[in-house]
């Protein structure tokens, strides 16, 4: 199973809103609303910051949202902060694996 | 609070085998799946294995099917995952990860701080 296809890098001024896409097939991102994001800061383990496409856990900024078209995924973060900065990457369900869950290739947000 | 401890990593020669270790607390064990997954230096993760909540089902990516066994002693609140015949491309951080549900639902809510696996000779 190939992992979902991402932007390698992905940059904003603070305040300003990016956009972060994850790209997959029918079998995975476009076949199933179970498309997850992670944050992750340098030496940090990742963090839950949406599931089933567009909900937030408990305790997540609601400047960040997400959102799915065909088999696409995107995850917006508005009034970028320098918190902010920090690798992200989606997760999808997919029905090519014996696993059945696939990661992104991730992407590295910058404030600049 | 929930706490995810790793333990067992560390410097193995290729080949050779390597028992990790997660205790969890805070959450009652038994009702959730879980999973190890990993990242090697510098690059992205990978879902390595998931056990669902009473141990019953089990799944593996194919990079380490045949190779890697996902375990769980309920009544320790422990995870496991035996590696065997490790190959230098397993080096990476190894993560345990509580799952949202009792059937693996791939949605990770809790991380361990991970423990870090090196295969070379």
């Amino acid at each position: 199973q190939s992992a979902l296809t991402q932007p390698a890098s992905v940059s904003g001024s603070p305040g300003q809103s990016i956009t972060i896409s994850c790209t997959g097939t029918s079998s995975d991102v476009g076949g199933y609303n179970y498309v997850s994001w992670y944050q992750q800061h340098t030496g940090k383990a990742p963090k839950l910051m949406i599931y089933d496409v567009s909900n937030r856990p408990s305790g997540v900024s609601n400047r960040f949202s997400g959102s799915k078209s065909g088999n696409t995924a995107s995850l917006t973060i508005s009034g970028l902060q320098a918190e902010d900065e920090a690798d992200y990457y989606c997760s999808s369900y997919t029905s090519s694996s014996t696993l059945n869950y696939v990661f992104g290739t991730g992407t590295k947000v910058t404030v600049l | 609070e929930v706490q995810l401890l790793e333990s067992g990593g560390g410097l193995v020669q290729p080949g050779g085998s390597l028992r990790l270790s997660c205790a969890a607390s805070g959450f009652t064990f038994r009702s959730y799946a879980m999973s190890w997954v990993r990242q090697a230096p510098g690059k992205g993760l990978e879902w390595v294995s998931a056990i669902s909540g009473g141990g019953g089902s089990t799944y593996y990516a194919d990079s380490v099917k045949g190779r890697f066994t996902i375990s769980r002693d309920n009544s320790k609140n422990t995870l496991y995952l035996q590696m065997n015949s490790l190959r230098a491309e397993d080096t990476a951080v190894y993560y345990c990860a509580k799952d949202t549900e009792y059937d693996s639902s791939g949605v990770i809510d809790y991380w361990g701080q991970g423990t870090l696996v090196t295969v070379s000779s």
